[in-house]
């Protein structure tokens, strides 16, 4: 059971133009979700975070978009830039870090950034 | 700030044997994750250690264990290795009980032949 779906492989998107990362949740239990970037032969680095009090969060380039209502979140990257050709990863859990916890991931998105 | 750093890059075995992985945390932080990649996949949770003890497991056979050392240091252990055991493997570190924020290593590729 994919508690944390993504539900494009990939995504392919012009330089300078707005991508959109998409990411569904089915756990009503998760109030808190990170995103994460990957390049190849590198692990993956924390990008930006949300918690279930607000519905947007912001820093620079990047917006995470949560609503709850239909437990679906949205990285968007404007604009996009070649440096963003990655794998991004939704990632969620309950709010509080706790040994009953863990952070339950998606299976990622390649974003390809096109010049 | 050094990061987390893991080893051996990259690690071949032959199905049977035993592959152990080495993670260093981040200077401060006690809590020590690790994660298998397979192919085409997510991360999938194998195991979370914070000052020395297992807080919680995933959903793997127990010829997957590990430890943690008094510096914070973690071992992954994995026995009686099979193919499927292939894999990137990825340890994280974090500032226990505070945040879910994980900073993780390059990995260990292995190869089970």
């Amino acid at each position: 059971d994919q508690q944390v779906k993504q539900n494009s492989p990939s995504l392919s998107v012009q330089e300078g133009r707005i991508s959109i990362l998409n990411c569904d949740y089915t756990n009503s239990m998760f109030d808190y979700f990170l995103w994460y970037k990957k390049y190849p032969a590198e692990g993956p680095t924390f990008l930006i975070s949300i918690s279930s009090i607000k519905d947007k969060n912001e820093d620079g380039r990047f917006t995470v978009f949560l609503n709850k209502s239909a437990k679906h979140l949205s990285l968007h990257i404007v604009p996009s830039q070649p440096g963003d050709s990655a794998v991004y990863f939704c990632a969620a859990s309950p709010r509080r870090v706790d040994s009953n916890y863990q952070l339950i991931w998606g299976a990622g998105t390649k974003l390809i950034i096109k010049p | 700030e050094a990061g987390v750093t893991q080893s051996p890059t990259h690690l071949i075995k032959t199905r049977g044997q035993q592959a152990t992985l080495r993670c260093s945390p981040i200077s401060g932080h006690t809590s020590v994750y690790w994660y298998q990649q397979a192919l085409g996949l997510g991360l999938q949770f194998l195991l979370w250690y914070d000052e020395g003890e297992e807080r919680n497991r995933g959903n793997f056979p127990p010829r997957f264990s590990g430890r943690q050392f008094p510096n914070y240091s973690s071992e992954l252990n994995v026995n009686a290795l099979e193919l499927e055991d292939s894999a990137l493997y990825l340890c994280a570190s974090s500032r226990t009980g505070i945040e879910w924020t994980l900073h993780f290593g390059n990995g260990t590729r292995l190869t089970v032949t």
